[in-house]
């Protein structure tokens, strides 16, 4: 098993509508979760932190956090074309010297 | 927000040389650093923790006498392919750690290597 994991894709959404992305992770004792964004080409830009259960909102952008289920997700509403890229979910595992472990990343495209 | 630079942004070599990517943390301190390698439309692979003032802990199955990493101050890592081959290239990102800014890890633009 992965230590994260995340559905490869490729999902596609209209433009306007709510994309969701996922991803599990196998350490119960994690405690850090990050989403960040790839453009082809680019490195990962970060997008949201969270560390704790619940939802956490910014901007269109909302992270979601439930450790009991060990689950991660990312909302983004009123999807754009610009936010067509790789979504990459990174945890940092515990005792892992504070590394981030990527999963494989969900390819979204957001037709116009 | 944080910035971390790295440099350069692309470099062709021939193969059999050796290039060294820096990567510079340019509004925080950075005690770790880390280096990983994305091949096309694969994710990102951790090759290695640098960690400032000592040496680099580097993932199993990269080779630390090719990847040869040094964190010689707060701000500072690099990263030397040496004697690159063609089986090199690809996309090395460096990321590093504000530990004072709650522990966020930021990224570098990476740098493109290509070795012919």
């Amino acid at each position: 098993q992965k230590e994260v994991e995340q559905n490869s894709g490729p999902l596609s959404v209209p433009e306007g509508a709510i994309a969701s992305l996922n991803c599990t992770y196998s350490d119960r004792g994690s405690q850090s979760f990050f989403w960040y964004r790839q453009y082809s080409g680019k490195s990962p830009e970060l997008i949201m932190s969270i560390y704790s259960n619940g939802d956490k909102e910014d901007g269109r952008f909302t992270a979601q956090l439930n450790k009991a289920s060990q689950y991660v997700s990312l909302l983004i509403r009123d999807s754009q074309p610009s936010d067509s890229a790789t979504y990459l979910c990174a945890v940092i595992i515990s005792g892992s010297a504070r590394q981030l472990t990527f999963g494989s990343g969900t390819q979204l495209t957001v037709l116009p | 927000g944080a910035v971390v630079s790295q440099h350069p942004s692309w470099v062709i070599c021939k193969s059999g040389t050796s290039v060294k990517i820096e990567c510079r943390s340019l509004d925080f301190q950075a005690t770790t650093m880390f280096w990983y390698r994305q091949f096309p439309k694969q994710s990102l692979m951790l090759m290695a923790t640098s960690n400032e003032g000592s040496k680099a802990t580097y993932e199993q199955g990269v080779e630390k006498d090719k990847f040869l990493i040094n964190h010689a101050s707060l701000t500072l890592s690099t990263l030397t392919v040496t004697s690159a081959h063609p089986e090199d290239s690809s996309f090395y990102i460096c990321s590093a750690r504000d530990r004072v800014g709650g522990n966020t890890i930021y990224f570098g633009e990476g740098s493109w290597l290509t070795v012919v």
